[in-house]
């Protein structure tokens, strides 16, 4: 069973801080890694996309990526509360008939604070 | 670029009844993945198609199906509902096959079984 934890949260950080959210998962020869945000009683929107190991950045978000260790993390620079959301990790994982099946963690929910 | 759309938004269904949902991906992306979302559970794969044809399945029973026409629009089907159906169910999108690519995901559809 393939697996992808994250901490449930809430992360609490106040308005310009960074956030570091924090992903690990199981199956060794997961390839494509993403980050999702999905607000209160709306659906998961696309944060970013890794596939190599080391820093990805766009814009406020940098994701990081080691594979050896099989984690994968997001921070958030300049937190705004407007990014109080659910963090959701999802992780190319999961044989299922010889091909591969997205996976996606719990999520970590997140507080900004004024 | 109009975005993924989810019909219908809600629903309330009885026990031992069937429900077709339906998905319009993004224009150009040939992948449509189902998930289920509930509050204990997370986000749970149900199944991919790609070029009308399933790819993967996630471990849902078989009651949980699952169609994509040639213009890549998808249903799906939940036959004899039971309590524990009761979710949020999304779709999503993706340029290439889910496994690679980052999804867009539609508003969903809330389903109730009473």
């Amino acid at each position: 069973q393939k697996e992808v934890e994250q901490n449930s949260g809430p992360l609490s950080v106040p308005e310009g801080a960074i956030a570091s959210l924090n992903c690990t998962y199981s199956d060794r020869v997961s390839q494509s890694f993403f980050w999702y945000r999905q607000y209160s009683g709306k659906s998961p929107e696309l944060i970013m996309s890794i596939y190599s190991n080391g820093d990805k950045e766009d814009g406020r978000f940098t994701a990081q990526l080691n594979k050896a260790s099989q984690y994968v993390s997001l921070l958030i620079r300049d937190s705004q509360p407007s990014d109080s959301a659910t963090y959701l990790c999802a992780v190319n994982g999961g044989v299922s008939g010889g091909s591969y099946i997205p996976t996606f963690g719990r999520g970590t929910s997140l507080i900004v604070h004024p | 670029k109009a975005g993924v759309t989810q019909t219908p938004r809600y629903l309330i269904k009885t026990r031992g009844q069937q429900v077709t949902l339906s998905c319009s991906p993004i224009s150009g992306h040939r992948s449509v993945s189902w998930y289920q979302q509930t509050p204990g559970q997370g986000l749970q794969f149900l199944f991919e198609y790609f070029s009308e044809t399933q790819r993967n399945k996630g471990n849902f029973p078989g009651r949980f199906s699952g169609r994509q026409f040639s213009n890549s629009r998808s249903e799906m089907n939940v036959s004899t509902l039971e309590l524990g159906d009761s979710a949020l169910y999304l779709c999503a999108s993706s340029p290439g096959l889910a496994e690679v690519y980052e999804q867009y995901f539609g508003p969903g559809t809330r389903l109730t079984v009473t």
